[in-house]
């Protein structure tokens, strides 16, 4: 299976600073169609997941462009440009190149 | 405004079984690969099983291989997820998913004697 490994696991930052996750995976995820299938999802306490990039940096409707993601084959990384209160959660990387689908453990951003 | 809903979670003994069920509203599904992704009480993510639109190709973690499975009924908007032979280490918040895009509130699994 794909292994995602995500860095730091627990991310304490000042409101209104940038904040960086990294995901790194065991495997290439460069998948046939030569696409990396990469996606970020936040989970804020107590709801649902929520994806926020898919296929790498491919923004998901309404989520705010402080975010950024890049990356490709192994190594990926999930930006915030200035942290606001609402970003406290705990943010996944997930892989569908390969099957089993897998996740990181998640890093947890706290204020 | 979409709607994913899951039903059927409960406690159950180790060996029982459960049938999980998912109503979509605001979209219809037939397109959508549809998935179960669970969570174990504070822990991180794990993808359970998808179905394709065809219906007939499903996929599984191998922890659910020959326990769980998963269907779809289209014209009720709905995806269901079979749990047999269950584990404690089953328990978990069970949600349902269109291929990521869009999730439901979860509904808890409890297995324990």
């Amino acid at each position: 299976d794909v292994v995602l490994t995500q860095s730091p696991l627990s991310l304490p930052v000042t409101l209104g600073q940038p904040a960086s996750i990294s995901c790194k995976s065991s495997q290439s995820l460069v998948y046939n169609d030569g696409n990396n299938y990469l996606s970020w999802f936040q989970q804020r306490p107590g709801q649902s997941p929520r994806r926020l990039f898919y296929k790498v940096s491919t923004r998901d409707s309404g989520v705010p462009d402080r975010f950024s993601s890049s990356g490709s084959v192994t190594d990926f990384t999930l930006k915030i440009s200035r942290v606001e209160a609402e970003d406290v959660g705990i943010y996944y990387c997930m892989q569908h190149s390969h099957w089993p689908h897998t996740f990181g453990q998640g890093t947890t951003l706290e204020i | 405004e979409v709607q994913l809903v899951e039903s059927g979670g409960d406690l159950v003994q180790p060996g029982g079984s459960l049938r999980l069920s998912c109503v979509a509203s605001g979209l219809n599904i037939n397109t959508y690969y549809m998935s179960w992704i669970r969570q174990a009480p504070g822990k991180g993510l794990e993808w359970v099983a998808h179905i394709r639109p065809d219906g007939y190709t499903t996929y599984y973690v191998d922890a659910a291989k020959g326990r769980f499975y998963i269907s779809r009924d289209d014209a009720a908007n709905s995806v269901y997820l079979q749990l047999n032979s269950l584990r404690t280490e089953d328990t978990a918040i069970y949600y349902c998913s269109t291929g990521t895009v869009h999730w439901g509130q979860g509904i808890l699994v409890t297995v324990s004697s």
